[in-house]
């Protein structure tokens, strides 16, 4: 079975610095996905980057990019000039590529944003 | 913006009650998951469905969880009787199942809490 590892419970940073959130999963599939997912206090689950496997190029969204690393099954979060509403619990997340099956999650990392 | 929307938000009863959570996934959506939220257990799938036929309801305890999607447009989660070991935020989640890093989209949740 798919796991996700978020071996950071908590982390923070200083407004406009950047942080890594690390991620690392174990699978024996060669294709699959990740996604980072946002969960502020409201809970809403807000998608924040996708990275597809085959694909070498890391993904970027704005501020937010990840550092993939396959051979090492590593996924990690680098957020850049963070802001006060970045802060939020993070959630890792593995799927197969067998069409829209489920997503094995992370235990999550809570980032604090200091002023 | 398409939702996907799930009723009630909240919900406060007593042990022994059912309780029924409600799901609309996005119009068009054929893939739908059903997601709790523990401290203890994080975020783990109960069940899910693809053109309204239950694929995989191994997460569900079966003798009080059942999990139906009467039509396209409605997908509900009962427990009866409920324990207060059930309390936990409750998600829903709806997807196209073609292959591709196709994002699963999640309502705000169901708080439940049994008493």
């Amino acid at each position: 079975a798919q796991t996700v590892t978020q071996s950071q419970p908590e982390m923070s940073v200083q407004e406009a610095e950047t942080v890594t959130l690390s991620c690392t999963y174990d699978t024996s599939e060669s294709d699959y996905y990740l996604f980072w997912y946002k969960q502020p206090p409201s809970r809403q689950m807000i998608l924040v980057i996708r990275q597809e496997a085959y694909k070498q190029q890391n993904a970027t969204e704005n501020r937010f990019s990840v550092n993939f690393q396959k051979a090492a099954k590593s996924f990690s979060l680098k957020i850049s000039d963070s802001q006060l509403g970045d802060a939020a619990m993070y959630f890792c997340a593995y799927r197969a590529n067998s069409g829209n099956t489920p997503l094995v999650f992370g235990k999550g990392t809570r980032l604090s944003v200091i002023a | 913006d398409a939702r996907v929307t799930q009723t009630p938000r909240h919900k406060v009863t007593e042990m022994g009650q059912e309780v029924t959570m409600r799901c609309q996934p996005i119009l068009g959506h054929n893939t739908v998951f059903w997601y709790r939220q523990t401290m203890m257990q994080g975020l783990e799938l109960l069940a899910y469905f693809r053109n309204r036929a239950p694929l995989d309801d191994s997460g569900m305890p079966k003798d009080r969880f059942s999990a139906e999607m009467p039509d396209a447009t409605l997908a509900t989660l009962k427990i009866q009787p409920s324990e207060p070991r059930d309390s936990a935020v409750y998600f829903c989640a709806s997807g196209f199942s073609s292959r591709g890093a196709q994002p699963q989209h999640f309502g705000d949740g169901t708080r439940l809490s049994i008493l």
